[in-house]
């Protein structure tokens, strides 16, 4: 069974930093592109930013040079380290499953997320 | 930026049919655009329905159908059950970006 659990989510200061992890299970976790999406309270999904099999990463425009995106093979493991947040930034993140080859964009299995508040 | 435009809200009665849709600010969508289309209810995860414009997930139910449709990709529920009232959303790709539409609000009435 595909599991993706999130960790790492709570209280922040604007202009601090935060670590959301992504623990997964249940597949070949090398062998997928990961994703990181977010809701802010009461609104919609915003994708974050994505990393592939061989590294490669992508971002939202308005988190790039604040979020950085990382992936641990051996550990079965998606890391978010997000840098100088602003309130804008408060969400439930999801960590989610993207596709297995080159044109093959799903996003087929989700995490429960993790709340992220950025308050003073 | 890209933005990418659903309708806001719409409303079905059960059993009847309703077609959702995702436009691109870029203009017309195409399956390079790999469209994807999710079913979030309130306080729980998004659920994936379709992936690639049309192809279902294993759980996808067999009411659910996605397609391109004058220039969008289109979300279409034949058969519309109680608990098919839920948000949807679709999703772009884009120059390496994903986009995320703003969600339509589905009301079974």
């Amino acid at each position: 069974e595909v599991q993706l659990v999130e960790s790492g989510g709570g209280l922040v200061q604007p202009g601090g930093s935060l670590r959301l992890s992504c623990a997964a299970s249940g597949f070949t976790f090398r062998k997928y592109d990961m994703h990181w999406v977010r809701q802010g309270a009461g609104k919609g999904l915003e994708w974050v930013s994505a990393i592939g099999t061989g590294g490669d990463t992508y971002y939202l425009a308005s988190v790039e040079g604040r979020f950085t995106i990382s992936r641990d093979d051996a550990r079965n493991s998606l890391d978010l380290q997000m840098d100088t947040l602003y309130a804008g930034d408060a969400a439930v993140y999801y960590c989610a499953r993207g596709g297995a080859s080159w044109g093959d964009e799903r996003f087929d299995y989700w995490g429960q997320g993790t709340l992220v508040t950025v308050s003073s | 930026q890209t933005v990418v435009t659903q309708e806001p809200s719409l409303t079905v009665s059960p059993g009847g049919t309703v077609t959702l849709t995702c436009a691109s600010s870029t203009g017309a969508v195409t399956s390079g655009y790999y469209p994807n289309w999710f079913q979030q209810k309130p306080g729980q995860a998004p659920r994936a329905l379709i992936y690639s414009t049309s192809n279902k997930h294993p759980w996808t139910p067999a009411r659910f159908a996605g397609s391109l449709l004058g220039g969008k990709a289109a979300l279409t529920l034949s058969g519309v059950q109680p608990e098919d009232e839920a948000e949807y959303y679709c999703l772009l790709y884009h120059d390496n970006a994903r986009v995320f539409g703003g969600g339509t609000k589905l009301t079974v009435l």
